[in-house]
């Protein structure tokens, strides 16, 4: 079984500021994937980010970067240079054999 | 976009009636998952199909909920006998063949049980 846990439930930080979204998990199995989905208010979910954990490498996409630390399975989200678009919930979702398990969340706002 | 769409958007209904709920992914997604999303939860687990075959379903889904997807293409998820605790909003995304590939999701169908 998988479980995820995201401890920070509502974070503001000012534009152009870089932000850390933290995500511990649990899972039994050994060939899993990470990701992190984003789901701006009213609008559809979209992946940001994902990480293939037999990769030791950090997975980046522009301005979002993952700490993936596979022994203390932590899989933290930083968004740099954040922008007002960036405002949204963010959920940090392990997946391995034919399905994926969301967190609770965490709601960012980017305050300008 | 993700060119994934969901009808109706929202939905009203009274306790006891029957709901359908129609998702539309686009032609290459294999792979249809339906999740459900209550307020400040993240989506859970529903279903899911691969092409026409219906793979897993989740102790969620009571014998009150149904899921096609005919022919591999579109889905419908239906729920009998709605419960105020139905309540919620019903996701589908579409996706390719594995768990790790991205799935695109639809813009969901708001249920509201009276």
């Amino acid at each position: 079984a998988q479980t995820v846990t995201q401890s920070q439930p509502e974070m503001s930080v000012q534009e152009a500021e870089t932000v850390t979204l933290s995500c511990t998990y649990d899972t039994s199995e050994n060939n899993y994937y990470l990701f992190w989905y984003k789901q701006p208010p009213s609008r559809q979910m979209i992946l940001v980010i994902r990480q293939e954990a037999y990769k030791q490498q950090n997975a980046t996409e522009n301005r979002f970067s993952v700490n993936f630390q596979k022994a203390a399975k932590s899989f933290s989200l930083k968004i740099s240079d954040s922008q007002l678009g960036d405002t949204a919930m963010y959920f940090c979702a392990p997946g391995a054999g034919d399905k994926i398990i969301f967190g609770k969340g965490t709601r960012l706002h980017i305050l300008p | 976009d993700t060119g994934v769409s969901q009808n109706p958007r929202h939905k009203i209904t009274k306790r006891g009636q029957n709901v359908t709920f129609r998702c539309d992914p686009i032609s290459e997604h294999n792979r249809l998952y339906w999740y459900r999303q209550t307020l400040g939860q993240g989506p859970e687990f529903l279903t899911y199909f691969q092409n026409e075959a219906q793979l897993e379903k989740s102790r969620l889904l009571s014998d009150r909920f149904s899921a096609e997807r005919p022919k591999g293409s579109f889905s419908t998820l239906e729920i009998q006998r709605t419960e105020q605790g139905d309540s919620a909003m019903y996701l589908c995304a579409g996706g390719r063949d594995r768990v790790a590939d991205t799935q695109y999701f639809g813009p969901g169908t708001r249920l509201t049980v009276l």
